[in-house]
């Protein structure tokens, strides 16, 4: 069976910093792999997908990589602000249905 | 293209009530998904439908809880006879036809408190 582990479960950073948030899951055989972005009592945003022949993906201050092998994936955020204040959700696309397997994700503060 | 919605946003009901939520995917996308997300924790799948045939389900699903997508467009998830457990998001997501590796797009959610 699949798992998703996000660790820790909160970070609070200063605005401006840079900051690595990871994500492991015990099953290599996986399609792909997404972060997402929940705000307090909303859906998810898709940040960044990598499939499982890439190694990474970027979008804007956004980095994600992926270590298939290893079972291991980083967000990397740049110059932290305040609007990145949000729950941030890794999951894997596995499994002939597709279906998608979340950690618990991680709470992110940004102070100004 | 007006992203996958849900209705309703929110509901409140007292223990013992059905309910019953609806959730309209991107239009052409075949494959919808459910899932349940509980505070503090990440969302779990529930069940999958391609086109109108359900062809999977999560052993979470108990028999209060069906699913149904009649036409292979809208689907509709019923809770019966509701407990207090069940209060949770339910988030629907949607995903094209061509490839099994396509994104989930997600809709907002359904947001069910049982008092």
């Amino acid at each position: 069976k699949q798992e998703v582990t996000q660790i820790p479960a909160a970070l609070s950073v200063p605005e401006g910093e840079n900051l690595v948030l990871n994500c492991s899951f015990t099953d290599s055989a996986i399609y792909n792999l997404q972060w997402f972005r929940q705000d307090p009592g909303k859906g998810l945003t898709s940040l960044l997908l990598i499939q499982s022949s890439q190694r990474e993906q970027t979008s804007g201050r956004l980095n994600a990589s992926l270590d298939k092998s290893s079972g291991r994936s980083t967000l990397y955020i740049a110059a932290s602000q305040p609007g990145d204040s949000a729950t941030y959700l890794c999951a894997v696309l596995t499994g002939a249905n597709s279906k998608l397997t979340f950690g618990k994700g991680i709470t992110l503060s940004v102070r100004p | 293209d007006t992203g996958v919605s849900q209705n309703p946003r929110h509901k409140i009901t007292k223990r013992g009530q059905n309910v019953t939520f609806r959730c309209d995917p991107i239009s052409e996308h075949n494959r919808l998904y459910w899932y349940r997300q509980t505070l503090g924790q990440g969302p779990e799948f529930l069940t999958y439908f391609q086109n109108e045939a359900q062809l999977e389900k999560s052993r979470l699903l108990s028999d209060r809880f069906s699913a149904e997508r009649p036409k292979g467009s809208f689907s509709t998830l019923e809770i019966q006879r509701t407990e207090q457990g069940d209060s949770a998001m339910y988030l629907c997501a949607s995903s094209p036809r061509d490839r099994v590796t396509d994104t989930q797009y997600f809709g907002p959610g359904t947001r069910l408190t049982v008092l």
